[in-house]
């Protein structure tokens, strides 16, 4: 039973269009992150939710959307779609809090998404 | 900005022996640091995690050194197998609940 998955785990679309993924964690964490990993692979925070509340905007163009249904859902939704957005989009989730014992962050696989 | 520096792309280590990854930082503010490994079309998995009050965690083959005056850590896996090689990322963050900021990654191949 996977702990954090998100859907698709390959994207290819075309420049402008507007796409989502999505993001579910069963691990019962308060708090769930997008990270980008990029063509010089830095893994690059995006965004960062607790409890449904966005608490982290990392410059992100608003073409970048991040929905929170629920604690245990973060999707990403982007619009008007361009070839810079192509890299590898990762969910992870954690406990959040100021604990030593909150600070590990589970990943899902990872979506590569293509804009041609 | 990098915070977070993996300076090292690669690193290639015969089987046995003893793979030592490195990191540096330059937040002062960071107080835990953890090291992750990643396997391709995979996302990055735990590894081991160290605090800011400590300067040595064990765990197995895993061991993980901090200098915090140098604002160093490294990463010591003996004896390195082949079923090790793949990207490990560094990665680090401050009290409060805030994300992790990762490094570059040094890809790890063990020969057999």
């Amino acid at each position: 039973d996977t702990a954090v998955s998100q859907t698709p785990k390959y994207l290819v679309t075309q420049m402008g269009n507007d796409k989502s993924i999505k993001c579910e964690q069963n691990l019962g964490h308060d708090t769930m992150y997008w990270y980008k990993q990029d063509s010089k692979k830095f893994l690059k925070i995006m965004f960062s939710y607790n409890n449904k509340e966005l608490i982290i905007n990392e410059t992100v163009p608003n073409r970048f959307s991040p929905k929170s249904p629920d604690k245990a859902h973060l999707n990403l939704h982007i619009n008007s779609l361009e070839l810079g957005d192509s890299a590898v989009y990762f969910c992870a989730s954690s406990q959040g809090g100021a604990r030593w014992e909150d600070t590990e962050a589970f990943f899902g696989q990872g979506t590569r998404l293509t804009v041609v | 900005d990098q915070q977070v520096k993996q300076n090292s792309p690669s690193l290639s280590v015969q089987e046995g022996r003893i793979s030592i990854l490195n990191c540096d930082y330059t937040n002062s503010m960071f107080d835990y640091f953890l090291w992750y490994k990643k396997y391709p079309a995979e996302g990055p998995t735990f590894l081991i995690s160290i605090s800011s009050i400590k300067d040595k965690n064990e765990d197995g083959r895993f061991t993980v050194f901090l200098n915090k005056s140098a604002k160093h850590l490294s990463l010591h896996i003996v004896p390195s197998q082949p079923g090790d090689s793949a990207v490990y990322f560094c990665a680090a963050r401050h009290s409060g609940n805030t994300p992790l900021v990762f490094g570059k990654g040094t890809r790890l191949s063990v020969i057999a």
